[in-house]
């Protein structure tokens, strides 16, 4: 699967616009990018998945770059319950079983009043 | 649904016992994946089952570790003899397997070793 590159950590306001940047400059073009998160003491959590257009459902929208080397998060209206470590992973498409999924070191998130 | 179910939640032993961790998935997700997570090399995929099949074991660490999937409603992760650098937290996770699915995880067994 390609390398994914994060920043280490972000911080955002209550109530303002998350943008998670994640750089995958060796995606292939037949992996998707997933992103997850894991709040505190949990498990992760799904997100967002794409392959080259852009997404959007109830939890965030996911932009991904007309070359595909690199896509964004969005959490539109970040609440402290955000405040996670979220993952952008790269992953090969599936034939009808599940492909690897493999965790980077994501970026920290840190919601604040 | 109640999700993946994993047990036991938290497990204390000493090293060179045998730990067995339990993990329950989602019915008919026919796709599952174990996982390490420690602060030094954060979230390990270990091993990963299809239709109950293992597909990759390449994140095993050795020999002390096996996992098994003796149907699609169970799967067992076994650690004999343990070792203090064991200590972690284990993540099980399935996926219906289909094109390009979400996995979900369950919340974890957290194993400390003495």
């Amino acid at each position: 699967d390609a390398k994914t590159t994060q920043p280490p950590s972000m911080d955002c306001a209550e109530g303002r616009a998350a943008n998670l940047p994640c750089n995958h400059s060796t995606i292939s073009g037949n992996e998707y990018v997933y992103w997850y998160r894991q709040i505190h003491s949990q498990g992760p959590q799904y997100i967002i998945h794409g392959l080259k257009n852009n997404e959007t459902n109830e939890m965030a929208s996911l932009i991904i770059t007309e070359d595909r080397k690199s896509s964004t998060l969005i959490l539109p209206h970040a609440t402290l319950r955000d405040t996670a470590v979220y993952y952008c992973i790269v992953r090969a498409r599936s034939t009808g079983t599940a492909s690897k999924l493999t965790f980077g070191t994501g970026t920290r998130l840190q919601v604040t009043l | 649904d109640a999700g993946v179910i994993q047990s036991p939640r938290h497990e204390v032993t000493e090293m060179g016992q045998e730990v067995t961790l339990r993990c329950k998935p989602i019915s008919g997700h026919n796709s599952l994946f174990w996982y390490r997570q420690t602060m030094m090399r954060g979230l390990e995929l270990l091993i990963y089952f299809n239709n109950n099949v293992p597909i990759d074991d390449s994140g095993m660490p050795e020999d002390r570790f096996s996992a098994k999937m003796p149907n699609a409603s169970f799967s067992t992760l076994k650690i004999q003899p343990s070792e203090p650098r064991d200590s972690a937290v284990y993540f099980c996770a399935s996926s219906p397997g289909q094109l390009n699915t979400e996995a979900f995880f369950g919340q974890g067994t957290r194993l400390t070793v003495v």
